[in-house]
C-alpha cells in the first residue's frame, strides 16, 4: 500500500520551544491532513491543505503543502504542555476514476513537552 | 467532543470469541468510516459505508464484517478473534462521502486474552 514517511518518530522538547515535523512520499497527492491525537482519544483534524505551496496557520500551528506535492510539513510555535500528543500526516487516495476515497495515515509524531 | 459517540469504550474477551463495536455518527453525517490502530500497523482504513451502502474497502480481514443501519449507525463485528486483533477501534463520521473532513470518535479499545 501507499507509504508515508513521518518523521521524527519522537520528539521531546521544552516548553516555549518551536517543532517541526514533516512527511514525505514517493507519490503525489492532491491534499495533505495533519491530524493529532491526544491519549486516550481520537485523532482531530488539525490543518487541511489543498494545494501545492499552500501555507496555512491554525493558531501557533502552521503547515505547508509541498511544491513537489510529496510531502507537507507542520511547524508549531512556542510550545505548551497541551501540544503534547501524536500528530499524524494524512493523505486521501484515489479510486480509478479520481474521486478520493480513503486516507491513508503516516505513522506519526509523539511529541512530549517538558514543562 | 466530536459528536461522535462509540461503545463500548473498553472490550475485553477471549480468543475465538465475537464482538460488536458500535458507533454513532455526528447528526446529519451520512458516512462511517471504520479504523484500527495498534502499535505495529499504525492507524488502518478498515471500511466505509455511505448512507447504508458499503462505498470503500480498506485491510479489513474477513473475520470482519460491519453494516450501517437505517438510522444511520454503525457496527463493526469482529469474530474468532486473535491475539493480534488487539487494539484500538476508532469510528469516523462525515457529511456526505468527503473523506478529508472526518470526525473521529473516542475509539473502542479491544483487548483479546
Amino acid at each position: 500500500g501507499q507509504q508515508l514517511n513521518q518523521s521524527p518518530q519522537s520528539m521531546f522538547i521544552q516548553e516555549g520551544e518551536d517543532v517541526s515535523m514533516n512527511c514525505t512520499s514517493s507519490s503525489i497527492f492532491n491534499t495533505w491532513l495533519w491530524y493529532k491525537q491526544d491519549p486516550g482519544e481520537g485523532p482531530v483534524l488539525l490543518i487541511a491543505l489543498y494545494k501545492a505551496g499552500e501555507l496555512t496557520s491554525n493558531g501557533r500551528l502552521t503547515a505547508q503543502f509541498g511544491i513537489t506535492r510529496k510531502d507537507s510539513f507542520l511547524n508549531i510555535s512556542a510550545s505548551i504542555p497541551s501540544d503534547v500528543g501524536i500528530y499524524f500526516c494524512a493523505v486521501p487516495l484515489l479510486r480509478g476514476g479520481g474521486s478520493n476515497y480513503k486516507l491513508t495515515f503516516g505513522k506519526g509524531t509523539l511529541l512530549t513537552v517538558n514543562p | 467532543d466530536s459528536g461522535v459517540t462509540q461503545t463500548p469504550k473498553h472490550l475485553i474477551t477471549a480468543t475465538g470469541q465475537r464482538v460488536t463495536l458500535r458507533c454513532s455518527p455526528r447528526s446529519g453525517d451520512l458516512s462511517v468510516y471504520w479504523y484500527q490502530q495498534s502499535l505495529d500497523q499504525g492507524l488502518q482504513f478498515l471500511i466505509q459505508y455511505y448512507n447504508g451502502e458499503e462505498r470503500a474497502k480498506g485491510n479489513i480481514l474477513e473475520r470482519f464484517s460491519a453494516q450501517q443501519f437505517p438510522d444511520l449507525h454503525s457496527e463493526l463485528n469482529l469474530s474468532s478473534l486473535e491475539l493480534g486483533d488487539s487494539a484500538l477501534y476508532f469510528c469516523a463520521s462525515s457529511v456526505g462521502g468527503r473523506v478529508d473532513t472526518q470526525y473521529f470518535g473516542p475509539g473502542t479499545r479491544l483487548t483479546v486474552l
